[in-house]
């Protein structure tokens, strides 16, 4: 059965310093990884996807199919980018996604 | 372009009782799926619904049950209400083929007591 793990419940990081967000995925097929992240007071969004290879808001991740890691990474950290952030899986060509715990990231000045 | 509209916003039940919670999709989409997201969780899968058929489904009892609306609007429905039931439910649209491009709802907050 697939699983995301993400092991970090909280990360703080101080405002300009770089950012790194685990995530490690279980799955023997060919995995579709995606970062989704719920700002305060607001519904979850897709933030990037590892198909598109593309930056978002300062933000990418790769993946990584040796370590089965889709880690989210940012050079400098600012504070709008504080949220909860959640790696998913998306297996099989279906529509249905499984999701990490979350990871809580504050940003402090 | 409207978003997700998920109705009600908090609900509270009692053990045993049956719910029902209502979703109205993006315009547009024509597939709608349901997670819960209990505290401290991610979202977990609960089903989908494609013209108007469950198209897969989680680790879920029957006790949950949806319904898809010719204009794709959705009903999930729980009966013999659990302590466990309690969380958040999210309703997510999308383009069927398209999973990436779900739009997720504000959720709606059932508290069983």
């Amino acid at each position: 059965a697939q699983r995301v793990t993400q092991p970090e419940k909280l990360l703080s990081v101080f405002k300009g310093a770089p950012v790194e967000l685990k995530c490690n995925y279980s799955y023997s097929g060919s995995p579709e990884l995606f970062w989704y992240v719920q700002y305060s007071r607001q519904r979850l969004q897709l933030l990037l996807r590892h198909i598109s290879r593309e930056s978002i808001k300062g933000f990418t991740a790769d993946l990584n199919k040796g370590e089965t890691s889709f880690h989210l990474k940012k050079p400098f950290a600012q504070e709008e980018d504080s949220a909860m952030y959640y790696c998913a899986l998306r297996t099989g060509g279906g529509n249905k996604l499984t999701f990490g715990t979350g990871t809580q990231l504050k940003v402090e000045l | 372009e409207t978003g997700v509209t998920q109705s009600p916003t908090h609900l509270i039940k009692t053990r045993g009782q049956q719910v029902t919670l209502r979703c109205s999709s993006q315009s547009g989409h024509n597939t709608v799926s349901w997670y819960q997201q209990a505290l401290g969780q991610g979202p977990q899968f609960i089903f989908q619904y494609y013209r108007e058929e469950e198209n897969g489904r989680g680790n879920f009892p029957p006790r949950f049950s949806g319904l898809q609306f010719p204009n794709y609007s959705s009903e999930l429905n729980v009966n013999a209400l659990e302590l466990d039931d309690s969380a958040l439910y999210l309703c997510a649209s999308s383009l069927q083929g398209q999973g990436y491009g779900y739009t997720f709802g504000s959720g709606t907050r059932l508290t069983v007591v």
